[in-house]
């Protein structure tokens, strides 16, 4: 079972630049959410998604979009990289229901230079 | 709003026992916990639904006190293998999840 998988698990962007994450879950999960997380600091939600097609921000939502076309890929993008998301980044999946447990990925570590 | 977690910090030695807060100032749906070792990804613990019930898994337990939005983590006879950072999750509206700031548990020979 592959669970939560994201890429690329490093990466430097220059300012300006664009990337976008991938997030990509195997266990037909409805809920999926990114979340990023400075040096020595909690997990900041930037946005989730409750089902294919339907997306609503978090707590950052600036600077990030996302887009939910399948059940299984939840990929967020970055249009012009600034310092200030140099940060690690995981993507999280759950069932349906108040009682289930997230899933986490291993997150992506990027630095913008 | 994010949750309150408290204390920031606690160092043990081993066999000791800690407790470490969650509070939220607005009304719970759920509560999760999660330990993080460093550089790795969050793992889940368990998660607390209004009823105030208790749950535990090994020597890990917690409470959630509804009438104070409260949630309890207790680790008690810690062993090494418990040190990292414990964050708990607060579930407001049964969809996004709202993280603490965390609390990074040491435990020493």
């Amino acid at each position: 079972n592959a669970g939560v998988t994201q890429t690329p698990k490093f990466r430097i962007l220059k300012i300006g630049q664009s990337m976008t994450l991938q997030c990509t879950q195997d266990m037909n999960h409805n809920y999926m959410y990114w979340y990023r997380q400075d040096p020595g600091m909690g997990l900041k939600l930037i946005y989730y998604s409750v089902g294919a097609g339907i997306t609503d921000k978090g707590e950052v939502p600036n600077g990030y979009n996302v887009s939910r076309s399948t059940t299984e890929d939840f990929p967020l993008r970055l249009e012009l990289a600034a310092p200030s998301q140099t940060s690690v980044y995981f993507c999280a999946s759950r069932r349906t229901g108040s009682n289930q447990p997230q899933h986490f990925g291993d997150g992506t570590r990027l630095s913008i230079l | 709003q994010q949750p309150v977690q408290s204390p920031q910090a606690v160092i043990l030695r081993e066999g000791e026992d800690a407790v470490i807060n969650c509070s939220s100032s607005k009304a719970l749906y759920s509560v999760h916990w999660y330990r993080q070792k460093h550089g790795e990804a969050p793992v889940f613990l368990m998660i607390l639904l209004k009823g105030g019930e208790q749950k535990g898994h090994e020597k890990i337990s917690a409470s959630f006190n509804e009438k104070k939005q409260q949630s309890s983590l207790y680790l008690t006879a810690s062993q090494l293998s418990y040190s990292g950072t414990y964050f708990c999750g607060t579930d407001y509206n049964n969809n996004d999840m709202r993280f603490g700031a965390g609390t990074r548990l040491t435990v020493k020979p």
